[in-house]
Formats: C-alpha cells, structure tokens, sequence
C-alpha cells in the first residue's frame, strides 16, 4: 500500500522560510507526480505545485510562483516544499498528494497526513 | 486558469436520501481529467471518483459521476452518516489543477 509521510508541524516568524518533506513508499516510483496542496483554516484546497521525480521540473501554479520551491529526490522517493518570506496568510494545513498514474496528469489517490505551519511573530 | 463553481453550497439532508452536488467549470473540461473528493474533518481528502464516473478503490456504489463538457454532478444515492464531509472537484485537464470551493453535506 501506498504511503506519504509528511514531517512534522512548523512555527515560524513571518519573513521566514520553512521546509516540509513527504516520502513515498509502499509501492510507488518515480514516475508518479508529486503533488502540493494548501488548505487555511477553514478554507478550501488550493494547488500550489508539483513535480515528478524522474523529470525533475516542477510546475507551479501562478499565485505561488517564486516564492515556492519544490524540489524532490529520486533515491529515496522524498519531495520538498519550501516557501519563503512567509505570512501570516502562509498558516495552513500542507498536504502532499501523489497522482494516481504517471508521469501524465490524473487525480491524486493517495495523499500524507498533512503538515501544519502556522506562521507568527 | 479554469475556475469550478461547486453548489449548493451546503446540502442538508437525512440518512436514507440522494444528494446532487454540482460543479460548473469555466471552461470545457474533458471527462478524462474531472475528479471529487470527500473530506472529512481533521482528515486528509480522499479521492471519491476520477474520470468524471470511474469510483476509486474502495468507495462504494453509493457514489457516482457524471457529466460532460463544464456541467459535472456527483451524487450519492442514499446517504449515511459518515456522508457527513465537504466534497471538492477538481479538474486536472489543464494546469494550474483548480479545485472548487466545496459543498458541505450534513446528516441531519
């Protein structure tokens, strides 16, 4: 079974960068897309991003395009999400999402467990 | 970038009755890149269906899609207690992969 596991919760200052890492296991490769997706409080889901692995060029949707970062490492199936000079509109819950086929465009079916990051002086 | 306008926006029903949830999008979308999603609270979403009709693993024949061109329905034939989320579609035609804003379904 597939499995993404996301790192732990972040506290950040505004102005700050923070870093989330998901790894994939349990079945997957690296031709499969990895996915990121934002959700304030309250809020509804918001694709930021997302790569795939054995290409390496991650696409960004516009509303985050130069302030985010997604990186990933084929050797040990790990995708990286940072943001930087982070706001207070940065709090949210970060979720990695893997698309169901690879490498073309397809629905996410496995997701982590997603990464709070509140940001506050 | 294709925007998707989901209704109603809250959907209150009891145990034992169909909902429709509805999702507009901006643009025509084709079938093949059209997914909904249910999200419980304090969850992660799960993927309901993709390709418009086609059910994930697992999810039960209670739940079906439908529709073409920037008209899509998901229903869910006689609801549950644990129907009780926010359902999202989303299209993942053309990138920036947009997301709808979500319905609410509640249990009465």
């Amino acid at each position: 079974q597939v499995q993404l596991v996301q790192s732990g919760a972040e506290v950040k200052k505004p102005g700050s960068s923070v870093r989330v890492s998901c790894k994939a296991s349990g079945g997957t490769d690296s031709t499969y897309a990895v996915n990121w997706v934002r959700q304030a409080p309250g809020q509804g889901l918001e694709w930021m991003g997302n790569i795939v692995p054995i290409i390496g060029t991650p696409d960004y949707a516009q509303n985050f395009e130069g302030r985010v970062t997604i990186t990933a490492d084929e050797s040990t199936l790990t995708s990286y999400l940072e943001v930087s000079s982070l706001r207070s509109q940065d709090t949210a819950m970060y979720y990695c999402a893997r698309d169901r086929s690879g490498p073309d465009s397809d629905a996410f079916d496995f997701w982590g467990q997603g990464t709070l990051v509140t940001v506050s002086s | 970038e294709i925007v998707l306008t989901q209704s109603p926006g809250t959907l209150s029903l009891s145990p034992g009755e169909r909902a429709a949830l509805s999702c507009r999008t901006s643009q025509r979308v084709s079938s093949s890149y059209l997914a909904w999603y249910q999200q419980r609270p304090g969850q992660a979403p799960r993927l309901l269906i993709f390709a418009t009709s086609t059910r994930a693993s697992g999810i039960p024949d209670r739940f079906s899609g439908s529709g073409s061109g920037t008209d899509f329905t998901l229903t869910i034939s006689r609801l549950e207690p644990e129907d009780s989320a926010v359902y999202y579609c989303q299209q993942y035609d053309r990138s920036p992969r947009t997301f709808g804003q979500g319905t609410t379904v509640e249990i009465k």
